[in-house]
Order: C-alpha cells, then sequence, then structure tokens
C-alpha cells in the first residue's frame, strides 16, 4: 500500500516539552511538507522540503525545527519556544509539481 | 500569510443544489488546487488545474482559473449531503529557493449539504 503515514494520532505535551511528530512516506515524493490547523481555520505552512537533506522555513517556523536524513521521512519538532502548540498537525508529501498527498494528521495537546 | 482566501467562509444549501466556492490568491502560481477536508481528518485531493488552463471537469466538479485576476471558483453540482466538508484552494508559489514547490492554502469554505 502506498501512501502517508502520521504518528501518534494524538499527542499530549506538558508546557515546557519538546515533542516530536512522525511523517512518513512510500511514495517516492521529494517534497515533503508540514502544515498546523487551529480550529475552525485554514492550513498555515510549518516547514517544507523539496529534498533531501535541504529544508525551508514556511510561514510560521517560530518554534519548530524539523529534519530530512531521508527522503521517506520528514520528522517535525515541536519545542518548548512555541508558546501556543496546541494544534492539529498535517503532514503531506508531493511528487514533482502534482497534487499533495496527506497523512491523517497528528492532535497535539499541551496540558 | 496565506496565500489564498476562499470565499464563502461558510455555504448552506439543500441537496440538488448548486455549491459555488471562490478563491483569490496574490502571486504567481504554477498550478492551483482544490482539497475537501471532512473533519477531523486529512485532506484529500479534489483537482488540480494548470495555470495554462481555464477550466477544467471531474465528475460533478468544474473548476475555473482566471490568472489575470488570480482567481479561481470551485461548482459542485447536484449536490449530496455527503458533499458537506470544509473546502480549500491550494497553491504553489516560489519559494526562496526557486522551484513551485512551497504550497500554501486558503482559510477554506465549509460547506453544510441539507438532506
Amino acid at each position: 500500500d502506498g501512501g502517508i503515514t502520521q504518528s501518534p494520532k494524538y499527542l499530549f505535551r506538558k508546557e515546557g516539552q519538546n515533542v516530536t511528530l512522525s511523517c512518513e512516506q512510500n511514495l517516492n515524493h521529494d517534497a515533503m511538507y508540514w502544515y498546523r490547523q487551529d480550529p475552525g481555520q485554514g492550513l498555515r505552512l510549518i516547514y517544507y522540503s523539496q529534498i533531501v537533506n535541504d529544508f525551508q522555513k514556511g510561514d510560521i517556523a517560530e518554534g519548530y525545527s524539523v529534519s530530512r536524513e531521508k527522503k521517506e521521512s520528514f520528522p517535525l519538532t515541536v519545542t518548548s519556544a512555541q508558546k501556543n502548540p496546541t494544534a492539529f498537525y498535517l503532514c503531506a508529501s508531493r511528487g514533482g509539481l502534482a497534487e499533495q498527498f496527506f497523512g491523517p494528521g497528528t492532535r497535539l495537546t499541551v496540558l | 500569510s496565506q496565500q489564498g482566501e476562499e470565499d464563502p467562509q461558510a455555504l448552506s444549501i439543500q441537496e440538488g443544489e448548486n455549491a459555488t466556492m471562490n478563491c483569490s490568491y496574490k502571486t504567481s502560481i504554477n498550478n492551483l488546487q482544490w482539497y475537501r477536508q471532512n473533519s477531523g481528518r486529512g485532506l484529500v485531493h479534489l483537482i488540480l488545474i494548470r495555470s495554462n488552463e481555464r477550466e477544467k471537469h471531474s465528475g460533478r466538479l468544474r473548476v475555473t482559473l482566471d490568472t489575470s485576476k488570480k482567481s479561481s471558483s470551485l461548482l459542485i453540482t447536484a449536490s449530496r449531503a455527503a458533499d458537506t466538508a470544509s473546502y480549500f484552494c491550494a497553491t504553489d508559489g516560489r519559494g526562496v529557493s526557486g522551484g513551485y514547490q512551497k504550497v500554501t492554502f486558503g482559510i477554506g469554505t465549509k460547506l453544510q449539504v441539507i438532506p
């Protein structure tokens, strides 16, 4: 089965902790993306990567970090510097200039 | 900043009616895409229209693109209760390092189709 997976589905974090969200794809796509979605809102771009070992800041990168050591994987770390991290996080991948494929999302809640 | 803005933000129609959603964007694009999202789920791609295309059809969906006005519309004909979802447009703009891989989304239109 080709697709894109995110884990965990739900994540709870205490204030001051860093947490890492996983995103894996087996679609052989070069580009991968992280978006944040707040209730009733659209998607805001956090980071994107066009190719392995390269990534670019999106519109709301502060308080987040990423790595792209493998083509299949694009983990997102939500650091303690992110003041309001409670949100729904969506990962996507894209082959060339075609459509994006999305994972099912991770809902992060800060306690 | 978000590249696209959908209009209206919410739309409620009766089953069988047509639904039209609009999207405006700010910078030059390579293509524009429409996605659907059911509550709490990931997004599903509906249709992609390239910057050199003006209209595209897929089943009950019709998308138009006017690059001179930097706008697009999504028409869903003969709507069904199962079409109830949020609909987003996305555009790929030039990133810092070139290429059209920076894909940004609008705030979406929440469509409710009443049976």
